[in-house]
């Protein structure tokens, strides 16, 4: 099974702030990584495919880059509704997320 | 607008059975692989199962495989999931969600359901 490992596992960011979240692969999945933005209560909801493919009605501030086994995930300039959980999910072989990243806006 | 309805959570005992749907609307059912995905109280996402578009592919995560079966009624909008053998380790919001493809591979999930509660208790 493929394992995903993001990293921080919590972050705290100021309004405007760029901030990084990081996904690592066990192995390769080429580009086959989305990233997933969860707030309290809620469904998941995607924001990135592909690795890089910004999801139809998905703010600009938010892009993915990377392949095979080392991915990012960038907020250009944090805003007050960016707190979340973030997930990294792999679809190379089944499925399978990272633990998630918990941001918070202070 | 695609929306997905979960519905059939409950409280069960451990060793119990439970079924869960998922209504779907604002797409053409038939042509989407669909998955779901539980998240355990305080814990991450954990992918459960997926059906191809066709149904004719089928694919489970270990933890479940042998006691969960996902099935789909195309004439219906309607995706399942029949839970045997529960156990603790399986009280989770269970979600759907609909995939990018008809195959069963390599889909991103888009949209989510709202989920449904499944608490395994005695």
């Amino acid at each position: 099974d493929i394992q995903m490992t993001q990293s921080p596992s919590s972050l705290s960011a100021s309004v405007g702030d760029r901030v990084t979240i990081t996904c690592r692969a066990s192995q390769s999945i080429t580009n086959y990584l989305n990233w997933y933005q969860q707030k309290p209560g809620k469904a998941p909801k995607l924001l990135i495919y592909g690795a890089s493919s910004l999801q139809v009605g998905v703010p600009s501030r938010f892009s993915g880059s990377g392949s095979g086994t080392g991915f990012t995930l960038t907020i250009s300039s944090v805003q007050p509704e960016d707190s979340a959980t973030y997930y990294c999910q792999q679809s190379y072989s089944a499925y399978t997320f990272g633990q998630g990243t918990k941001l918070e806006i202070k | 607008e695609v929306q997905l309805l979960e519905s059939g959570g409950d409280l069960v005992q451990p060793g119990g059975s439970l079924r869960l749907s998922c209504a779907a609307s604002g797409f053409t059912f038939s042509s989407y692989a669909m998955s779901w995905v539980r998240q355990a109280p305080g814990k991450g996402l954990q992918w459960v199962s997926g059906i191809s578009g066709s149904g004719g592919g089928t694919h489970y995560a270990d933890s479940v495989k042998g006691r969960f079966t996902i099935s789909r009624d195309d004439s219906k909008n309607t995706l399942f999931l029949q839970m045997n053998s529960l156990s603790a380790e399986d009280t989770a919001v269970y979600y759907c969600a609909k995939g990018s493809y008809s195959s069963l591979s390599r889909n991103w999930f888009d949209p989510w359901g709202q989920g449904t509660l499944v608490t395994v208790s005695s």
